[in-house]
């Protein structure tokens, strides 16, 4: 089975300074990874995701992940975060095996922006 | 407008109390699933649903907890008799169009 480990789970942060949100994944096949954004009091909003090809995506509100296979990482960054970017992030993972289309999430890293 | 339509956004019951919580996806997906969030914690899977059955369900998903398609277009979520420890968000999620899902807003729900 598959799981998900996002090591921090709080991240204070300077406004304009960049963050990096680290998750690792264990699966014995190949993966298809999502990092999902969850503002105070709504729901998940997809950020993005990689699914194949390069290895570095690109999502929205300026935020990329890198897909590490060696090292079974997606970490998230922004080299410039707003205070608007407070919120909870969740790396998530479907594993690709016939018929299994669920999605795990990790247990969530509090992003946190001081002025 | 949202793709996943979830209702209502908020339900306070009293324990031991039956809930029905809705969802309506813009599209006619196949596919459905409902996942929970309690209060700080992570987004769990409880259901999948797949053709008008259930096609995997976590060990949260015990037998107070079923799943219909009453009238093809929306999906429920009902718990039977509910807890204390069932207050939570549950999300609902349809397949998006390149993977990953496409979550609803949440209804959160409070048992007291």
């Amino acid at each position: 089975a598959q799981s998900v480990t996002q090591l921090d789970s709080q991240v204070p942060v300077f406004e304009e300074a960049p963050v990096e949100l680290r998750c690792n994944y264990s699966s014995s096949v190949s993966v298809y990874l999502f990092w999902y954004v969850q503002y105070p009091n709504q729901g998940l909003q997809l950020l993005l995701k990689y699914l194949s090809g390069s290895t570095l995506v690109k999502g929205i509100n300026g935020f990329e992940a890198e897909f590490n296979k060696s090292q079974t990482s997606f970490h998230l960054r922004k080299p410039s975060v707003h205070i608007s970017d407070t919120a909870e992030y969740f790396c998530a993972v479907i594993s690709l095996i016939q018929g299994a289309q669920k999605l795990v999430f990790g247990q969530g890293t509090r992003l946190t922006i001081n002025p | 407008e949202p793709e996943v339509t979830q209702t209502p956004s908020h339900q306070v019951t009293q324990m031991g109390q039956e809930v029905i919580l809705r969802c309506v996806p813009i599209s006619n997906h196949l596919y459905f699933y409902w996942y929970r969030q309690i209060l700080g914690q992570k987004v769990e899977f409880l259901v999948s649903f797949y053709n008008n059955e259930i096609s995997e369900k976590s060990e949260i998903f015990d037998d107070q907890f079923s799943v219909e398609r009453p009238d093809g277009s929306n999906f429920t979520l009902k718990i039977r008799s509910t807890k204390l420890e069932d207050s939570a968000m549950y999300f609902c999620a349809t397949p998006a169009r390149t993977y990953g899902y496409t979550f609803g807003s949440g209804t959160r729900l409070t048992v007291v």
